[in-house]
């Protein structure tokens, strides 16, 4: 089973800037697909980035142009970028792995508020 | 702009047979879209049951199945349980890498 570790969330102001962090603790990430979804507070699952093996990068309307994720293949570890965040930011954030989103980590809480 | 849709909410009794669906505003679900089913109790991270239409992930009971039923996607649980009570999500692949959830459906087992 695929297992992975998410940090970097916290308390921002909107207008700011963080850097989430994703490493797989039992898997080389740069072999897979490695997404995030984020959850907002009593809400729905949304899909919001992805990056390949490749490293192709693609990204929900909601995010593009503020978020950009990216990987570090000798840490193990995926980051997301939030640039310009916005209230509607809030929300817990999964990494998930898989091309199917398989294996879901427990999650980074942002909140974005002033 | 696309929707992918989920009925809200389902209730059913212990030992029956649901089947959740999961639609598209804008056309049929094929197995191109790659539908996959997760679940959700409350303060847990999602777990996924079936991916790829039909595809079981490892260590979920064949009570759970997956299919296409006419123009939706659907997961069917056969033989509903009491620990069954979950919010139910789909997602479909829309092409380009781009993947949509619908709303999810809180599935009651009353």
């Amino acid at each position: 089973e695929r297992q992975m570790v998410e940090s970097g969330g916290g308390l921002i102001q909107p207008g700011g800037s963080l850097r989430l962090s994703c490493v797989g603790t039992t898997f080389t990430v740069k072999t897979h697909f490695m997404n995030w979804v984020r959850q907002a507070p009593g809400k729905g699952l949304e899909w919001i980035s992805v990056i390949s093996g490749g490293g192709t990068t693609t990204y929900a309307d909601s995010v593009r142009g503020r978020f950009t994720m990216a990987r570090d293949d000798s840490k193990n570890t995926i980051f997301l970028q939030m640039n310009n965040l916005r209230v509607d930011d809030t929300a817990i954030y999964y990494c998930v792995e898989g091309f199917y989103s398989n294996y879901w980590g427990q999650g980074t809480p942002v909140t974005v508020s002033s | 702009q696309t929707v992918v849709t989920q009925e809200p909410s389902f209730s059913v009794s212990p030992g029956e047979t649901i089947s959740l669906t999961c639609g598209l505003s804008s056309g049929s679900v094929s197995p191109d879209h790659h539908p996959t089913w997760c679940r959700q109790t409350p303060g847990q991270a999602p777990r996924t049951l079936i991916f790829s239409t039909n595809t079981r992930s490892f260590g979920v009971p064949d009570r759970f199945s997956g299919s296409i039923l006419g123009n939706k996607a659907a997961l069917t649980i056969t033989g509903a349980q009491a620990d069954d009570e979950s919010v139910y999500y789909c997602t479909l692949h829309l092409g380009g890498g781009i993947w949509m959830f619908g709303g999810g459906t809180k599935l009651t087992v009353l």
